[in-house]
């Protein structure tokens, strides 16, 4: 089955600083893939989407390419701040049989200091 | 568009009692999803609605476990019964139903505890 594995964290940082969290997928297909963000005591909130190979998601000055040669797709952020702080969840969903049932990673938890 | 919510944000009570929950989607979404989340987990699917047909259910969800979505709008998620293993936050999601790239949409939330 579809399957999404996210790297361990938490990752702490300190602000200004370069992220990269990781996340490798399997799925049959040709899924869509997602970042959510998960702020204490909230729901996730979408933070982009890709949904084919070689498509870069961005928002917020995250980034994120779908690479379908590698099954992988990597946040990345330039500079983050304090305000970043959060938990991080890599979701794919997909294209075949029929149901659309996202599949999420166990989360990140990124900590970033001043 | 007032996005997704759930009610109450918190609910603690006391071993073998019934709880309610309620999830209002966005409100042209079709589809409602409900999933349970554990600390330092991610969210684990429990069912899905489309309009008010339910289309399927984990088999995480035991028989003390049961979702209704009466109208096709609003939806409510019971667990009768409830155990200690049952302490954790239940999500609600909502989204459309057109394609399957469609992002969904989550409320913050209820807080389960079971004293």
């Amino acid at each position: 089955g579809d399957s999404v594995t996210q790297m361990e964290g938490p990752v702490t940082l300190s602000e200004e600083a370069f992220l990269t969290i990781n996340c490798t997928y399997t799925a049959t297909g040709y899924p869509s893939l997602f970042w959510y963000v998960q702020y204490p005591g909230e729901g996730l909130q979408l933070l982009l989407k890709a949904t084919k190979a070689d498509d870069k998601g961005s928002n917020k000055g995250f980034e994120a390419t779908y690479r379908k040669e590698t099954t992988s797709f990597h946040l990345e952020k330039g500079s983050v701040q304090v305000s970043d702080s959060a938990v991080y969840f890599c979701a794919l969903r997909g294209s075949s049989g029929g149901s659309y049932i996202p599949t999420f990673g166990r989360g990140t938890s990124l900590i970033v200091h001043p | 568009d007032t996005g997704v919510s759930q009610n109450p944000r918190h609910k603690i009570t006391k071993r073998g009692q019934n709880v309610t929950f309620r999830c209002d989607p966005i409100s042209e979404h079709n589809r409602l999803y409900w999933y349970r989340q554990t600390l330092g987990q991610g969210p684990e699917f429990l069912t899905y609605f489309q309009n008010e047909a339910q289309l399927e259910k984990s088999r995480l969800l035991s028989d003390r476990f049961s979702a209704e979505r009466p109208k096709g709008s609003f939806s409510t998620l019971e667990i009768q019964r409830t155990e200690q293993g049952d302490s954790a936050m239940y999500l609600c999601a909502s989204s459309l139903a057109s394609q399957y790239n469609q992002p969904q949409h989550f409320g913050d939330g209820t807080r389960l505890s079971i004293l």
